[in-house]
């Protein structure tokens, strides 16, 4: 049974930084793995899906790898901003069903 | 396009009373899902559908049924609520499964007392 799991399950940095999100799965055999971004009392927006045969995509100071050999992924975030604090979650759909399970995400807070 | 749409966005129920929550999206979606989040905990996927007059349970379908009469409408049913419902709903869609996003409405609070 796919487990993922993100640690640290929360984080706080100053303005400014670049740094990693870090998100781990037991269960290689993934059909795509999606990071998502979840703003407090509100519903979640997709922010970058990684399909099986890729290793990274980017969008603006977001980029997302795929490690499937390793079970990781990380989402680098570039020189951080305010704006930017969130929860951001991880998810993985495996080839035998459509459901995505998902870690418990981070909990970013940037510093002015 | 107001993308998903879920109603309501809060609801209080008593121990066995029944409700149905619905969800609406306008982007000629397939696919639509129901998740419930609960704190410190990721998204369970309740049920979802594949297209209109399908559904099919998820990792956490008991308590629950849905409907998916009209593709754009995806309906959850609790038939006898229980404090364990108590928790954050969220109705998301896609237009294919493993090469499009996910795209969620803003969610529903439901407490069980």
């Amino acid at each position: 049974k796919q487990e993922v799991t993100q640690i640290p399950a929360a984080l706080s940095v100053p303005e400014g930084e670049n740094l990693v999100l870090n998100c781990s799965f037991t269960d290689s055999a993934i059909y795509n793995l999606q990071w998502f971004r979840q703003d407090p009392g509100k519903g979640l927006t997709s922010l970058l899906l990684i399909q099986s045969s890729q290793r990274e995509q980017t969008s603006g100071r977001l980029n997302a790898s795929l490690d499937k050999s390793s079970g990781r992924s990380t989402l680098y975030i570039a020189a951080s901003q305010p704006g930017d604090s969130a929860t951001y979650l991880c998810a993985t759909e495996s080839y035998s069903n459509y459901q995505l399970i998902w870690g418990a995400g981070t909990k970013l807070i940037i510093k002015p | 396009n107001a993308g998903v749409t879920q109603t309501p966005k809060f609801r209080v129920l008593k121990t066995g009373q029944s409700m149905t929550l619905l969800c609406a999206q306008d982007m000629n979606h397939e696919y639509m899902y129901w998740y419930r989040q609960d704190p410190g905990m990721g998204l369970r996927l309740i049920h979802y559908s594949v297209g209109e007059g399908t559904t099919a349970k998820g990792e956490a379908p008991d308590g629950y049924n849905v409907s998916r009469l009209k593709k754009q409408n995806f309906l959850l049913g609790l038939e006898s609520a229980a404090p364990s419902q108590t928790s954050v709903y969220f109705c998301a869609s896609s237009y294919d499964r493993a090469t499009y996003e996910q795209y969620f409405g803003p969610g529903t609070r439901l407490t069980v007392t």
